[in-house]
């Protein structure tokens, strides 16, 4: 299995933009998590699906974020607008039972 | 006060030295328990599970104490390859989200 693809490694968008980050969970995964890390925050939790139902989404910072998993394979995390504190790396992951897998991670630069 | 309270260190040790890492956690409702590693640039990955009776693997010992809630992680005969962030993590119950701390950065110096 090639684990949790996440797309793109790394993005750098200006201010006002649309960025949109991917994620492919292992397959037969039935959780999918994400995830933003900063220096001052550490890894908070934004949202999570499960069996591609969101279940709780109290982690994402405001109506800007949005998130939606129209299929067990797939799920998109998009900022619109974009802003310059959304600057971070972005993980998705996923589970099944007690194994979580992270996936490497999308690093986004908002100028 | 977060769920998850590590010393972010960092930890700077010899090559051999032995380096002990704590953490507290809230919420009493937690019922799995874990270390992960996390190189620069890297995602986390499992180190490895904490239980009640306590759990070794190699070089790493890691303990558990529900009644303080508190979890620990043991490294003996640190390796320049262990250097990286250690978190501490949490959570309710199976497919729940994992709750982390904001880590412990070790460096072993040779």
């Amino acid at each position: 299995d090639a684990g949790v693809i996440q797309s793109p490694r790394h993005e750098v968008t200006e201010m006002g933009q649309e960025v949109t980050l991917r994620c492919k969970p292992i397959s037969g995964h039935n959780s999918l998590f994400w995830y933003r890390q900063t220096m001052m925050r550490g890894l908070e939790l934004l949202i999570y699906f499960n069996n591609n139902v969101p279940i709780d989404d109290s982690g994402m910072p405001e109506d800007r974020f949005s998130a939606k998993m129209p299929n067990a394979s797939f799920s998109t995390l998009k900022i619109q607008p974009s802003e310059p504190r959304d600057s971070a790396v972005y993980f998705c992951a996923s589970s099944l039972s007690r194994g979580y897998t992270f996936g490497s991670g999308t690093r986004l630069t908002v100028v | 006060r977060k769920e998850v309270e590590q010393d972010p260190g960092p930890f700077n040790v010899p090559e051999g030295a032995t380096v002990a890492f704590n953490c507290t956690y809230s919420n009493s409702a937690s019922q799995s328990f874990f270390w992960y590693r996390q190189d620069c640039r890297k995602e986390p990955k499992l180190l490895m599970s904490v239980y009640s009776s306590g759990n070794e693997d190699g070089r790493f010992t890691a303990q558990l104490n529900r009644a303080s809630q508190y979890i620990s992680l043991l490294i003996r005969d640190s390796k320049l390859s262990d250097s990286a962030t250690y978190l501490c993590v949490v959570a309710t119950f199976e497919n729940t989200p994992l709750v982390f701390g904001k880590g412990t950065r070790l460096s072993v110096i040779a």
